[in-house]
């Protein structure tokens, strides 16, 4: 089956820094990726798509020069929070589509990220 | 926009027993319902899907009812055992979005 890999899946880091985090897809090819924050005991949140060599569409609120998002490739979407400060300590989980299966919307989802800034 | 919401945060259920995990939804366009389990630390994993041509599907010892006159879905789990704790997302899609929206989620506590 479909198998989305994430990396890495805990990172601690100082505030002000930047961090990124890989989301790739193993068996199978992802025009589209998304990304998504879940804070504790609270639902996912979809912050951007992720499109395969174009820029990523952010839903409303979410800062893109906050939250970078790269798809340079079918099978790797990077997420990159830049000067990271502890209110940006979450959980971090992508998804992917696989190529041509925009209707099917039971997508994979990767292991997650959490993020702790310090 | 789509709302999506579920009853109850938390249930608790003894090993054996059936489970029943509802959700709500407000948007009557929305014609494809997902069920995600995700256990702590780890990213949601489909459970079931529903279509809205649908009002009930079965998996294994699983069953999803959809009634779209209430806008109301349900996630059954026959005879529930200590692997199934976890937290339960109901999510929605509508016609034309292929992003479903994510419910609250349901902690499932299933003791021995």
């Amino acid at each position: 089956g479909a198998v989305v890999s994430q990396h890495p899946s805990r990172v601690i880091c100082k505030s002000g820094t930047s961090v990124k985090i890989e989301c790739r897809s193993l068996d199978f090819q992802a025009t589209t990726m998304f990304w998504y924050r879940q804070f504790p005991k609270q639902s996912l949140m979809l912050m951007a798509t992720s499109n395969e060599g174009s820029k990523a569409t952010y839903e409303q609120g979410v800062e893109k020069d906050k939250f970078l998002i790269n798809h340079a490739s079918l099978t790797l979407s990077t997420l990159t929070v830049t000067s990271a400060h502890p209110e940006d300590s979450s959980f971090y989980i992508c998804s992917a589509i696989p190529l041509g299966q925009l209707s099917n919307y039971g997508y994979t989802f990767g292991s997650g990220t959490r993020l702790t800034v310090v | 926009g789509e709302s999506v919401g579920l009853h109850l945060p938390t249930l608790s259920v003894q090993e054996g027993d059936n489970s029943i995990i509802n959700c709500a939804y407000s948007n009557s366009a929305s014609d494809y319902f997902i069920w995600y389990k995700q256990e702590s630390g780890k990213g949601p994993q489909f459970i079931i899907d529903i279509r809205s041509n649908m009002d009930k599907r079965q998996g294994q010892r699983v069953t999803v009812l959809l009634n779209k006159t209430v806008k109301h879905l349900s996630l059954q789990i026959a005879a529930t055992q200590p692997g199934d704790s976890a937290v339960y997302f109901c999510a929605a899609a509508s016609g034309g979005s292929y992003i479903p929206t994510f419910g609250r989620g349901t902690s499932l506590i299933v003791h021995p």
